[in-house]
């Protein structure tokens, strides 16, 4: 799998946006971009994914770079229950080597009231 | 409620015993996996599964082992082989290798 690069923490305060940056500059053609987040004493849960155009849901938007080598994650207004963990991994849709997902240290957020 | 449920939630063992961990999924998917997160650490992918009766090694499988007889069950061994083996064991599945993993609530095994 491609590697991501993250920073290790970001702090934001509560109520405000939060961009949650990775940088991921080796991403292939098949690489779908993924993000987790994993509250503390918890297992991780989806958050979002892409493949190039931006999106968004009920959690979270997900902003693509034209080039795909990097994308943020926008939380719109960050609340307690928003700190955690936030992994940005690469997925390959092309084949079995999409099963061998490793998260890397991820980014500690902080939401301070 | 369909989800994934990993027991025990917390474990104690004494050093040289083997322990099972139970992680079982009523979520019908195919891809079954189990994940070891170290204090501070990402998770690091011990076993995955693509099918009943087919099972692959991850990144750090020594000292593990696993089956997959039924495709809602994927339980984890970790022997006494295992050097280090206090850790948070997490599970997943996913539909395929495209679906999303869920995770479950893992399990805190400390070897005392």
């Amino acid at each position: 799998d491609a590697k991501t690069t993250q920073p290790n923490s970001m702090e934001s305060n509560e109520e405000e946006p939060v961009h949650l940056p990775c940088n991921h500059s080796t991403i292939s053609g098949t690489d779908y971009i993924h993000w987790y987040r994993q509250l503390p004493s918890q297992g991780p849960e989806y958050v979002i994914h892409g493949l190039t155009s931006n999106v968004n849901n009920r959690m979270a938007s997900l902003a693509i770079a034209e080039d795909r080598k990097s994308s943020t994650l926008i939380l719109h207004r960050a609340t307690l229950r928003d700190a955690a963990v936030y992994y940005c991994i690469l997925r390959d849709y092309s084949g079995a080597g999409s099963y061998q997902l490793t998260f890397g240290k991820g980014t500690k957020l902080s939401v301070i009231p | 409620d369909g989800g994934i449920t990993q027991s025990p939630k917390y474990l104690f063992r004494k050093e040289g015993q083997n322990v099972t961990l139970s992680c079982e999924q009523n979520l019908n998917h195919d891809a079954m996996y189990w994940y070891r997160q170290d204090p501070g650490q990402g998770l690091r992918l011990i076993y995955y599964s693509q099918i009943v009766n087919d099972f692959q090694k991850g990144d750090i499988a020594e000292g593990y082992s696993v089956s997959r007889e039924k495709k809602e069950s994927f339980p984890l061994t970790v022997t006494s082989a295992q050097k280090n083996p206090t850790a948070f064991y997490l599970c997943a599945s996913s539909i395929a290798y495209t679906g999303e993993l869920f995770f479950g609530e893992g399990s805190r095994l400390t070897v005392l």
